[in-house]
């Protein structure tokens, strides 16, 4: 069966500090790899997307980064946080084609203060 | 701007009872859509996928779809105060898009 994990699971950051979120996922070749964010009280906004090693399409310009440097790993950056970066990012994966289901992983929880 | 809507609520409905969540969708494209439970504090969890027009049980839940009027809802019946929880409807034409999810209360 497939699993999906992200780490870390809560993080606090000043303003100005760099972030680096990870996601792996089990079980799987050649998924397709989301990272989404999760205002409080609101619905979820995809930052990212991956259909493969290196290829990476953004959804929302803004500070932040992703990367792909395996089949099964995914990864959010960032160089600098700013407030409104605070959220819950969740990293979700697919099999490849148009219709098929998203998985969520767990979460990471960010407060920037 | 292609759009998923839902009732943000709060449902409340007592133990046992029938709840009926809402969802419209503004693309006439569209092939796939999902339920999905999410809790305080947790990742949306996908409970239900429907592909084509009519209804699809599993269980307790039923999901409902009518692509001709855009819609697409999710009974839950004899609802369980487990079943509290924000319910989040997606919608899929290549890019899934999620409606802000209806918060569900089932009291006991």
């Amino acid at each position: 069966s497939q699993t999906i994990h992200q780490w870390p699971a809560t993080l606090v950051q000043p303003v100005g500090s760099p972030l680096s979120l990870e996601c792996t996922v089990e079980g799987t070749s050649n998924p397709n790899l989301y990272w989404y964010r999760q205002a409080a009280g609101r619905g979820l906004q995809l930052l990212f997307y991956s259909v493969g090693i290196g290829q990476i399409s953004s959804e929302v310009p803004q500070n932040l980064s992703a990367s792909r440097p395996q089949d099964r790993q995914f990864i959010l950056s960032s160089k600098k946080l700013l407030l409104s970066d605070s959220g819950f990012y969740l990293c979700a994966w697919s099999r490849g084609g148009l219709g098929n289901e998203q998985f969520f992983g767990p979460g990471t929880r960010l407060t920037v203060l | 701007q292609k759009e998923v809507e839902q009732n943000s609520g709060p449902l409340s409905v007592p133990e046992g009872a029938i709840a009926s969540l809402n969802c419209t969708y503004s693309d006439r494209g569209s092939q796939s859509f999902f339920w999905y439970r999410q809790y305080s504090g947790k990742s949306p969890e996908l409970i239900m996928s429907i592909y084509s027009n009519g209804d699809k049980e599993d269980g307790r839940f039923t999901a409902q779809l009518n692509k001709a009027s855009q819609y697409v809802s999710l009974l839950i019946r004899d609802s369980q105060p487990s079943d509290s929880a924000t319910y989040l409807c997606a919608v899929r034409d290549g890019d899934m898009r999620f409606g802000a999810g209806t918060r569900l209360t089932v009291k006991p």
